[in-house]
């Protein structure tokens, strides 16, 4: 069975800091990662997807994938007050359609 | 980009009525809707695959029956919920994929609340 494990939080930071999140995921063949963001009774929004081992930058945002250790991340720079949402992390495998997400990581940031 | 369209956004209605949900992709053609239900403070899980033109491929659990879907076309998908009592009150999102990754955009969702 696919897992995807995410400590549920919340996780606070002052806002100006460099917040990380975190994402484990059990089926080694997954080909695609995914982050995005929900904020309360909204809908999901991506942020960015990685498929490459490294890091993957997108303005305040990057993700790192680590495929032999089964670990993505998502460190926000900069961390603003509007950044306090729930960030869930998706991972598809080879061959799937369908995202196994996890439960979601509470994100607040203070002023 | 990757605009998906959800109507209604809210709903209420009475136990033993049907709704309908519609899902559409505004800007580009979709290989694969999906629908999931968020039940407060808890996960988004998925309960049904659709793809044009085929039949829904629906998650352990869920009824096919209960939970009509219909793909008539790469742009829009129907979610009816059929005889809907209490505890089908949710949050229901459709999603749309596409491109090589087949990343999926959500649409913002349709709160359903029965009486």
């Amino acid at each position: 069975q696919k897992e995807v494990e995410q400590n549920s939080g919340p996780l606070s930071v002052p806002e100006g800091a460099i917040a990380s999140l975190n994402c484990t995921y059990s089926d080694r063949g997954s080909q695609s990662f995914f982050w995005y963001r929900q904020y309360s009774g909204k809908s999901p929004e991506l942020i960015m997807f990685i498929y490459s081992n490294g890091d993957k930058e997108d303005g305040r945002f990057t993700a790192q994938l680590n495929k032999a250790s089964q670990y993505v991340s998502l460190l926000i720079r900069d961390s603003q007050p509007s950044d306090s949402a729930t960030y869930l992390c998706a991972v598809k495998g080879s061959g799937y359609s369908t995202l196994t997400f996890g439960k979601g990581t509470m994100l607040l940031v203070s002023p | 980009g990757a605009v998906v369209s959800q109507h209604p956004s809210r709903v209420i209605c009475k136990s033993g009525t049907s709704v309908k949900i519609e899902c559409r992709s505004l800007d580009f053609q979709a290989t694969t809707m999906f629908w999931y239900r968020q039940f407060p403070k808890q996960s988004l899980m998925l309960m049904a695959t659709s793809n044009e033109g085929s039949k829904a491929t629906y998650e352990q659990g869920v009824e096919k029956d209960k939970f009509l879907i219909n793909h008539a076309s790469l742009t829009l998908s129907t979610l009816t919920v059929t005889s809907a009592h209490p505890e089908d009150s949710s949050f229901y999102i459709c999603s749309a994929s596409q491109g090589r990754e087949e990343t999926q955009y959500f649409g913002p969702g349709t709160r359903l609340l029965v009486l």
